[in-house]
């Protein structure tokens, strides 16, 4: 049972490159959540899906888009980056919205 | 804008003492939750407190929460040098998703 994972772990882009951020759960939770946390700073929810079929956005969408691919998986992608994406991203799944999130170990992404 | 708020910012005790955290929002809420996040972690669930519920303890935690004062607090007891994180509060206004505070860095000292 390895709770959220999340790949890769590091990423180094450059202005203008493209990348897909991966996140599965094996807890059969239904909402999963993508966050973004810059330094000293709180999360900030980038787009997150209440269950398997639905995606919304969240507070900083912009620049990214989501997949929730089956009920396991959620991807982000980045289609062009820019420095000010700098950032590490979270993955959180749960069983519902209300209860409480269970987070992955982070990537840390660097656009240069 | 934040729904949460936490203050203080920063907490520094020694080891032994209690360290009290509080969390401000701003609308009114389902639920509210308390994470800790050690350096460079995810976020772990430490305890949530229903709308319906003034007081909660989970081991040495306390939460309690004030409706009517949009406002929550979450205490810890004998603090560790374990316990030094930062500890987030989010809230969930029933719009499918929680909201965040920008946390209260806390320092055990041994």
């Amino acid at each position: 049972n390895a709770g959220v994972t999340q790949t890769p772990k590091f990423q180094v882009l450059k202005t203008g490159q493209s990348m897909t951020l991966q996140c599965a759960q094996d807890m059969n939770h239904n909402s999963m959540y993508w966050y973004r946390q810059d330094p000293g700073m709180g999360l900030r929810l980038i787009y997150y899906s209440a269950s398997e079929g639905t995606t919304d956005k969240g507070e900083v969408p912009n620049g990214y888009n989501v997949s929730r691919l089956n009920k396991r998986e959620f991807s982000l992608r980045l289609e062009s980056a820019a420095p000010s994406q700098t950032s590490v991203y979270f993955c959180a799944s749960s069983e519902y919205y209300y209860n409480e999130q269970f987070f992955g170990p982070g990537t840390r992404l660097t656009v240069l | 804008s934040q729904q949460g708020e936490e203050d203080p910012q920063a907490l520094s005790i020694q080891e032994g003492e209690n360290a009290t955290m509080n969390c401000s929002y701003k609308t009114s809420i389902n639920n509210l939750q308390w994470y800790r996040q050690n350096s460079g972690r995810g976020l772990v669930h430490l305890i949530l407190i229903r709308s319906n519920e003034r007081e909660k303890h989970s081991g040495r935690l306390r939460v309690t929460l004030d409706t009517s004062k949009k406002s929550s607090s979450l205490l810890i007891t004998a603090s560790r040098a374990a316990d030094t994180a930062s500890y987030f509060c989010a809230t969930e206004p029933g719009a499918q998703k929680l909201v965040f505070g920008q946390g209260t860095r806390l320092t055990i000292n041994p």
